[in-house]
């Protein structure tokens, strides 16, 4: 089955700084890529997502890009903010079979003031 | 608000007990998930109802068994307690079979075992 792998587990920024998040996946039919943020105590929220024909998409700071062929994909975010502070889910949903998110095992991200 | 409720939103009981967790997906969505949050872990999915029927089976625990009625809400029945069952449970609600679209994550219940 599909196995999605994210790194790194926590990342510590300064304010203003940008932050990187990578993923990959195994499933090379796998062709929906969702990001979750979840804030301390609260649900995940989709913040943005990428389908497989699409490279790259961005909504106001953040972007995802898509590398079908290296089965990664990643999370941009600029201008780090303190509120940027949360846990960064990354998930692919395989192409095959019945159909369930597969989520990353999540990324700590930490912006100081 | 994801328009999907979960309750109870916290619950602590002791070993060996049984709980019931109770969701209401949003509306017009047929699929409901369920997922394990322990402390600073990642989602670990559980199980997954379609329009009332069992549609995929993640690493769900013998002792813990979901259903989803007629009305489209859903219960995940978590029996013999153990301390290792303290977590976070959500419940998330897609439109479709599969999430081909958003899912909507509930509130959570916050289970503590004693």
């Amino acid at each position: 089955g599909e196995n999605v792998e994210q790194h790194p587990s926590t990342l510590s920024v300064q304010e203003g700084d940008s932050a990187v998040i990578k993923c990959t996946y195994s499933d090379s039919a796998s062709n929906y890529f969702p990001w979750y943020k979840q804030e301390l105590g609260k649900r995940p929220q989709l913040i943005i997502d990428i389908r497989s024909n699409v490279g790259e998409k961005k909504d106001q700071r953040i972007a995802v890009t898509l590398n079908k062929t290296a089965k990664h994909f990643s999370l941009h975010i600029t201008e780090t903010q303190p509120e940027d502070s949360a846990v960064y889910f990354c998930a692919a949903l395989p192409g095959t079979g019945f159909q369930k998110l597969v989520f990353g095992t999540g990324t700590r991200l930490l912006v100081s003031p | 608000d994801s328009g999907v409720t979960q309750t109870p939103k916290h619950l602590i009981t002791a070993t060996g007990q049984r709980v019931t967790l109770r969701c209401s997906p949003r509306s017009g969505d047929l699929s409901v998930y369920w997922y394990q949050q322990s402390l600073d872990q990642g989602l670990q999915f559980l199980i997954q109802y379609y329009n009332g029927e069992e549609r995929a089976k993640g690493n769900i625990l013998e002792r813990f068994s979901a259903q989803q009625f007629p009305d489209l809400h859903s219960e995940l029945n978590l029996s013999s307690l153990e301390l290792g069952d303290s977590a976070l449970y959500f419940c998330a609600s897609s439109v479709e079979g599969g999430p081909s679209g958003e899912l909507f994550f509930g509130e959570g219940s916050r289970l503590t075992v004693l």
